[in-house]
């Protein structure tokens, strides 16, 4: 069985910053993770995905993520943040038969 | 590549009543899920298809809920006799078989209100 568990519901920086967003998960089997994003009213957007290749994945919009296995983690990390990053993100696991599992997810603010 | 759609994108109903929500999936996609998303939560799995046979339900999807894919292409939901719980953004996600790990595109969402 899978699951995800994303640390902190709201998570604030400043327009500039560095952005670090915290996810832990759990799997009985090698894990494919993601990372997605989802802007107001809107459905779900990948980000960026972990699929047992390169431990530090690159995905879109500046953002990257660092799969730690003997941390269990894939935190995901922006070096500088833009007002249009406000969102809600999600972390998510799944495992080989095709079910995605999401973390319950964490809103992003920007302050100016 | 026209992406998801999905439709309506709302739907106000009153308690008692049936709705029904229809997925377009990217069309050379195989595989088509719902999910449902209530407030502060993550999407939560409801069902999926590969091709026109429905391969999983969560225990999530009550007796109220059918969902089909006839033919392999578009994909309804209905609920029947809804509940204010049921009130939520109902997310449709297709995804293809070849090259996985098997990324799931995501369509805009249905958001039912019951009244």
């Amino acid at each position: 069985a899978q699951s995800v568990t994303q640390l902190g519901s709201h998570v604030s920086v400043s327009e500039g910053a560095l952005v670090l967003l915290r996810c832990n998960y759990s799997s009985s089997v090698p894990p494919y993770l993601f990372w997605y994003v989802q802007y107001p009213n809107q459905g779900l957007q990948l980000l960026l995905k972990y699929t047992s290749a390169a431990t530090l994945v690159k995905g879109i919009n500046g953002f990257e993520a660092e799969f730690k296995k003997s941390e269990t983690s894939f935190h995901l990390t922006k070096p500088s943040a833009h007002m249009s990053d406000a969102a809600e993100y999600f972390c998510a696991v799944t495992g080989r038969d095709d079910k995605i599992i999401f973390g319950k997810g964490t809103r992003l603010h920007i302050l100016p | 590549d026209t992406g998801v759609s999905q439709d309506p994108r709302h739907k106000i109903t009153k308690r008692g009543q049936n709705v029904t929500f229809r997925c377009d999936p990217i069309s050379e996609h195989n595989r088509l899920y719902w999910y449902r998303q209530t407030l502060g939560q993550g999407p939560e799995f409801l069902t999926y298809f590969q091709n026109e046979a429905q391969l999983e339900k969560s225990r999530l999807l009550s007796d109220r809920f059918s969902a089909e894919r006839p033919k392999g292409s578009f994909s309804t939901l209905e609920i029947q006799r809804t509940e204010q719980g049921d009130s939520a953004m109902y997310l449709c996600a297709s995804s293809t078989l070849s090259g996985g790990p098997y990324e799931q595109y995501f369509g805009p969402g249905t958001r039912l209100t019951v009244t």
